[in-house]
């Protein structure tokens, strides 16, 4: 198993530029979720999704719109991107609510 | 208010000896489960340990223990006989509620372990 893969790995954006940020996980985990990480904090919660057409707003969701059509994918869109984006985001699933999440290897973003 | 506290922005420890990093949290819900998870320098997070609000026992995963004091709101985590490869960013998080989807994290303690 692969577990949850994201790309890109790194990514560089003009201000007002957009851009999707892929997840893919194949554990056929219902629960999937969108952090970002910015320099020596902890993880926010942007979006997550309970199972394929369900997502709802974590605590950051402002400046970012996610999609959930499967089960194994959970993309996240940012629009119109500005320099507070700028951040490593993770993309997580787990099995049930309540239990561990396994983390995908992140996304370095550069707003510039 | 912050949902999860980490006061220990840094810390260190001797190889072989043990060491406990602080969390605390703060939440209204009787439900909730608490989390800690490790970060190296790769930056990857690898989850450690969970314990869940109505857990009798404390939880522990090898040489990982969860020291959960429920009146005190307290979820320290124990590594015993630390090793190199524990130096890391150490993050405290938690799941609120019975029903809720939302996870709270700690800004995290960075562990560096002396040989």
């Amino acid at each position: 198993n692969a577990g949850v893969t994201q790309t890109p790995k790194f990514r560089i954006l003009k201000i007002g530029q957009s851009m999707t940020l892929q997840c893919t996980q194949d554990m056929n985990h219902n629960y999937m979720y969108w952090y970002r990480q910015d320099p020596g904090m902890g993880l926010k919660l942007i979006y997550y999704s309970v199972g394929a057409g369900i997502t709802d707003k974590g605590e950051v969701p402002n400046g970012y719109n996610v999609s959930r059509s499967t089960t194994e994918d959970f993309p996240l869109r940012l629009e119109l991107a500005a320099p507070s984006q700028t951040s490593v985001y993770f993309c997580a699933s787990s099995y049930v609510r309540v239990y561990e999440q396994y983390f995908g290897p992140g996304t370095r973003l550069t707003v510039t | 208010a912050q949902k999860i506290t980490q006061t220990q922005p840094g810390m260190f420890v001797q190889e072989k000896e043990a060491v406990t990093l602080d969390c605390t949290y703060d939440t209204s819900d009787q439900s909730y489960g608490l989390f800690w998870y490790k970060q190296p320098s790769s930056g990857e997070m690898i989850f450690l340990i969970y314990q869940g609000s109505y857990d009798e026992q404390n939880a522990t995963e090898g040489r990982y223990s969860l020291n959960f004091q429920k009146a005190r709101k307290s979820a320290n985590l124990v590594i015993s006989a630390s090793q190199l490869g524990d130096s890391a960013m150490y993050f405290c998080a938690m799941r609120e509620g019975d029903t809720g989807n939302q996870f709270y994290f700690g800004t995290g303690t960075s562990l560096t372990v002396i040989p």
